[in-house]
């Protein structure tokens, strides 16, 4: 199994701020890598996918990059809706692999 | 417009086995291009995925829960049924269903997998 590992585990961030998630994975995976976000309650939703296209109606302050091991998801401006837990997720093959998350908390 | 919904019971006593199931619309199970994972999320904890299930019959399951999980799916009743035997309390969670494809709209990314619409949640606990 790929095993995927996320840092931060979480992190503090005002309004207006960049932030920056970082994904690695065990193995090379290409671009095969996807990011969800989750509010408390609420089931994941896809924010990128393919390591950095945008799925629709997700806003453009996200972007992802990466290819290989090491992936990023940035947030330009973090905006209060914002403030969650992020997940990576890896389907370069079976069984798929989550991150542990990284949970955005309001400074 | 694409839904996924699960359904099963809310609480399971311990060594019983849990029969959850999801059941789809908006879209064809026999549709090539997705497919219909299990991904279950224990109270405070990371997601976990499960397992997964293509039009071919094609399944694929976690490594660690393997002896323990049968995917499968009735494409006529759009419902894919996952059951988890000899549960325990560790297994409590939320569970979800979610469809697995590779299109954004009109555009394909071949391969490109990524679980674009999912149910809510069905939360199961595991007690005496």
């Amino acid at each position: 199994d790929i095993q995927m590992t996320q840092s931060p585990s979480s992190l503090s961030a005002s309004v207006g701020d960049r932030v920056t998630i970082t994904c690695r994975a065990g193995q090379s995976i290409g671009s095969y890598l996807n990011w969800y976000q989750q509010k408390p309650g609420e089931a994941p939703k896809v924010l990128i996918f393919g390591a950095s296209t945008l799925q629709s109606g997700v806003p453009s302050r996200f972007s992802g990059s990466g290819s290989g091991t090491d992936f990023t998801l940035t947030i330009t401006s973090l905006q209060p809706d914002d403030f969650a837990t992020y997940y990576c997720q890896q389907t370069y093959n079976s069984p798929r692999t989550f991150g542990q998350g990284t949970k955005v908390e309001i400074k | 417009q694409v839904t996924l919904k699960e359904s099963g019971p809310v609480l399971v006593k311990p060594t019983e086995t849990l029969t959850l199931t999801c059941t789809v619309s908006g879209f064809s199970l026999s549709n090539p291009r997705m497919a219909v994972s299990w991904i279950r999320q224990p109270p405070g904890k990371a997601l976990e995925w499960l397992a997964h299930i293509f039009s071919n019959d094609e399944k694929s399951y976690n490594t660690s829960l393997k002896s323990r999980l049968t995917i499968s799916k009735v494409t006529s009743e759009s419902q894919v049924v996952l059951t988890m035997t000899n549960m325990d309390p560790v297994d409590t969670a939320t569970y979800y269903c979610a469809r697995e494809g590779y299109c954004r709209g009109a555009t394909c990314y071949a391969g490109y997998y990524f679980m674009d619409v999912w149910g809510k949640g069905t939360t199961v606990t595991v007690s005496s």
